[in-house]
């Protein structure tokens, strides 16, 4: 079955610091990639997402590079913010469309100090 | 810009009660899908729904669990025998078509069985 795995948390970091957490999936077939973020109180959000190999998602300075090599999605950041503190899901969708299901890592709890 | 609801934001009940958890998706999205979240754990699938009807579900997705969309607006989880393990945050999906990646989540729904 499907699975993916991330580095646990809580990741504390100064502000303007670079990150990057470490996302790797296991899948049949060639799956569509996510980085979905949980604010305190609230619900998911899709952050960014890159649907086939070498495919580069971004979104308010976050990046991740669908690596096939590698099976890996990591999320980076070049300098981070009090602002970006945050539960980080990784999360896969089978490719072929339908009506699937996200499968999502146990999340990476961020947190950014001033 | 749109965005789904859910109703209530947490629901307290006993052990043995039935709930139903509603949400109402994005109103041009075909695709409907809840998930869970027990505390400190990850997001789970539970049922995916389209065209009126279930698409996939997991193994969670029970007996016990229904779906419903009973208009052209809501769609709704139901818990027929609510158990102490089910105590959760309920999260509501929704995807406008099968060309499309994206779901976008509901705050959610806290649910507690005591």
């Amino acid at each position: 079955g499907n699975s993916v795995t991330q580095m646990e948390g809580p990741v504390t970091l100064s502000e303007e610091a670079f990150l990057t957490i470490n996302c790797t999936y296991t899948a049949t077939g060639y799956p569509s990639l996510f980085w979905y973020v949980q604010y305190p109180g609230e619900g998911l959000q899709l952050l960014l997402k890159a649907t086939k190999a070498d495919d580069k998602g971004s979104n308010k300075g976050f990046e991740a590079t669908y690596r096939k090599e590698t099976t890996s999605f990591h999320l980076e950041k070049g300098s981070v913010q009090v602002s970006d503190s945050a539960v980080y899901f990784c999360a896969l969708m089978e490719s072929g469309g339908g009506a699937d299901g996200l499968t999502f890592g146990k999340g990476t709890h961020l947190i950014i100090q001033p | 810009e749109p965005e789904v609801t859910q109703t209530p934001s947490h629901q307290v009940t006993q052990m043995g009660q039935e709930v139903i958890l509603r949400c109402v998706p994005i109103s041009n999205h075909l695709y409907f899908y809840w998930y869970r979240q027990i505390l400190g754990q990850k997001v789970e699938f539970l049922v995916s729904f389209y065209n009126n009807e279930i698409s996939e579900k997991s193994e969670i997705f029970d007996d016990q669990f229904s779906v419903e969309r009973p208009d052209g607006s809501n769609f709704t989880l139901k818990i027929r025998s609510t158990k102490l393990e089910d105590s959760a945050m309920y999260f509501c999906a929704s995807r406008s078509t099968a060309n499309t990646y994206e779901q976008y989540f509901g705050p959610g729904t806290r649910l507690t069985v005591t």
